[in-house]
């Protein structure tokens, strides 16, 4: 068990660029859960996954955001045209099943749009 | 609904005790307990699920509430290592995993 892993820790980006993020679950957790958290603020959910579905995407999130998760595995997270206010933590988290024992975060991605 | 935490700092002795509390203006499935270190990642504590089940970490245990929607933490004989903001996650929509995060108390032990 080697944890959940995010690929890169932290990333500053110029307003109207795309962005990658990815995300590496513990390999035998089949949910997974994107969530940003600003300061201050708990973290606030963006979409999940079960194996390779994405099963709800939240209704706050822009177009912008796409989220995929191909063959179950690994996740990625594009932003499109960035804009300042997506300056955040974006945290990933997975999971056996739904509620037990618990959702495995990873470190997070820092994005920075200047 | 973002579920309501309270008290939103809280700032101890070394083997003190705390509690905090985590309310829902929705039914809820389940409720998750974080504690998330600055510049740290959040880290699952426990899960109450609907029917009275509970799982514990260390010397932290929960109540969970469902006919008033409430979960309350409890600290015992706090640590120096429990400071941290501790986050509330509730799952509402029948055991998706999806959690709403309350905004979190903050928790300072001092020597």
């Amino acid at each position: 068990d080697t944890g959940v892993s995010q690929d890169p820790r932290h990333k500053i980006t110029k307003r109207g660029q795309n962005v990658t993020f990815r995300c590496d679950p513990i390999s035998e957790h089949n949910r997974l859960y994107w969530y940003r958290q600003t300061l201050g603020q708990g973290p606030e959910f963006l979409t999940y996954f079960q194996n390779e579905a994405q099963l709800e995407k939240s209704r706050l999130l822009s177009d912008r955001f796409s989220a995929e998760r191909p063959k179950g595995s690994f996740s990625t997270l594009e932003i499109q045209r960035t804009e300042q206010g997506d300056s955040a933590m974006y945290l990933c988290a997975s999971s056996v099943g739904t509620s037990a024992p618990g959702q495995y975060f990873g470190p997070g991605t820092r994005l920075t749009v200047t | 609904q973002q579920p309501v935490q309270s008290p939103q700092a809280v700032i101890l002795r070394e083997g003190e005790d705390a509690v905090i509390n985590c309310s829902s203006s929705k039914a809820l499935y389940s409720v998750h307990w974080y504690r998330q270190k600055h510049g740290e990642a959040p880290v699952f504590l426990m899960i109450l699920l609907k029917g009275g089940e509970q799982k514990g970490h260390e010397k932290i245990s929960a109540s969970f509430n469902e006919k008033k929607q409430q979960s309350s933490l409890y600290l015992t004989a706090s640590q120096l290592s429990y400071s941290g903001t501790y986050f509330c996650g509730s799952d509402g929509s029948g055991n998706t995993g999806k959690l709403i995060f309350g905004q979190g108390t903050t928790l300072q032990v001092k020597p």
